[in-house]
């Protein structure tokens, strides 16, 4: 069964770093874009960025362009998502997607990554 | 870039048909997917390019795109249809993926 699994649950405090991450299984990781993508508290989806996990060029959405990086290690099927200061408005939950390009349709989720940002 | 404008909800009667439009003549020749998101779950491909359906979704889901607006129709629709729907494109001319506002559906 395809399928994307992402990390856990994550309490952080304002200023801390996070990585939280998203891992294929049942198809060749390497042949599809890896993307993410966040949605705030009761708010919509963001496109935050996505990269081909065949390379190492990720592009981001111009808000989350410098806010975060997007990473994949092709060699154990895993794509990550990275801040290195966190802040209050991170607040949100966190997709992986998988999709055949940019312009193709994000057709496989992960069940999301939840990130709360509190002093 | 530009918005993607979607009605913020739509109501259907169990059984009739519900029609969500995502761009409003603005999306120009972009392909556009559809996405079903149930209350606490990850969202889920139902249309994609425009009006194809992915493996086990319904052929009660269907989509279309014309004169700049991408229309997603649900048929026949049942209380589990409820939710919230979001359209998404990649814009051509800026090279990034935009999603809609979404649109909440009701079942009453």
């Amino acid at each position: 069964e395809m399928q994307l699994v992402q990390s856990g649950t994550e309490m952080k405090k304002p200023g801390e770093s996070l990585e939280i991450s998203c891992q294929g299984f049942g198809y060749k990781f390497s042949d599809y874009w890896i993307g993410w993508v966040r949605q705030m508290p009761g708010k919509g989806l963001e496109w935050m960025g996505s990269m081909y996990a065949g390379d190492s060029n990720p592009r981001y959405g111009p808000p989350f362009q410098d806010q975060v990086t997007i990473s994949v290690d092709k060699s154990i099927s895993t794509a990550y998502l990275q801040w290195s200061s966190l802040q209050a408005s991170d607040t949100a939950i966190y997709y992986c997607v998988r999709h055949g390009g940019v312009y193709y349709a994000f057709d496989l989720w992960g069940q999301g990554t939840m990130v709360t940002v509190s002093s | 870039s530009f918005v993607i404008t979607q009605p913020p909800s739509v109501s259907v009667a169990p059984g009739q048909t519900a029609t969500i439009t995502c761009g409003e003549n603005n999306i120009g020749a972009n392909t556009a997917h559809w996405y079903q998101q149930r209350p606490g779950q990850a969202p889920l491909l139902v249309v994609y390019d425009d009006g194809d359906r992915p493996s086990g979704i319904p052929d009660r889901f269907s989509g279309s795109n014309s004169g700049g607006t991408a229309t997603l129709t649900i048929s026949r629709v049942e209380a589990g249809d409820e939710g919230d729907y979001y359209c998404q494109i990649w814009d051509s001319d800026t090279d990034l993926v935009l999603f809609g506002g979404g649109t909440k559906q009701t079942v009453l």
